[in-house]
């Protein structure tokens, strides 16, 4: 069974950096170009930026490019997130997302950024 | 950056009835289109995609269609497991975008 398991998420105060992670297991995580999708609260769905199997390749959405570094670790089957400079705007919940076209999601993990 | 409008943002039908959602891009997107579907505090889920191929497992009254700039997911015979919020997604070109979502209830 294809799993994919966020965690980091939580409060962080403004201006702060924190790193998610998201750890697969059912599938050859290195057969696959992984992603990371948010959605604020109430609203709809943001691509941030994907990255391929071997980490040669990163793309990122250009309005979020500076604020986010996608990176992998395929001996670990996890796929991680890192974000600086958080404001209030990046409060969402983060997704783990298998492939641009997503055919598996993780459950979300919520960051909320408040003083 | 491709923006895709989609329509209607909030729908009520009866159970047995056939909706359909649309959106547009603000480009042609050459059938690079998905449709997910995202149930109360759940994950969206892929329902659709090129435009008009049912992902593994997805009910059958779920169908796609469309072609340029226009395309449209239709649900025949609603069900109540259907009440949902559905999101379309180019993925034509970088970065891939989404819709705003229909948020469908019964009525």
């Amino acid at each position: 069974e294809v799993k994919l398991v966020e965690s980091g998420g939580g409060l962080v105060q403004p201006g702060r950096s924190l790193k998610l992670s998201c750890a697969a297991s059912g599938f050859s995580f290195n057969d696959y170009w992984m992603g990371w999708v948010r959605q604020a609260p109430g609203k709809g769905l943001e691509w941030i930026g994907e990255i391929n199997q071997d980490s040669s390749t990163i793309n990122y959405t250009p309005s979020l490019k500076d604020k986010f570094t996608i990176s992998r670790d395929n001996a670990q089957n996890t796929l991680y997130l890192q974000m600086s400079k958080l404001g209030s705007e990046d409060t969402a919940i983060y997704y783990c997302a298998r492939e641009a076209i997503t055919d598996y999601w993780g459950q979300g993990v919520m960051v909320t950024v408040s003083s | 950056d491709i923006q895709m409008t989609q329509s209607p943002a909030s729908l009520s039908a009866s159970l047995g009835e056939t909706v359909t959602i649309e959106c547009r891009a603000s480009e042609d997107i050459y059938n690079g289109l998905a449709w997910y579907q995202q149930k109360p505090g759940k994950s969206p889920q892929l329902l659709i995609y090129n435009a008009n191929s049912l992902h593994t497992g997805v009910p059958s009254r779920f169908s796609g269609s469309g072609s340029g700039t226009q395309y449209s997911l239709k649900i025949n015979s609603l069900q109540s497991e259907d009440v949902a919020s559905y999101f379309c997604q180019q993925y034509y070109d970088y970065p891939p975008t989404f819709g705003s979502g229909t948020k469908l209830e019964i009525k």
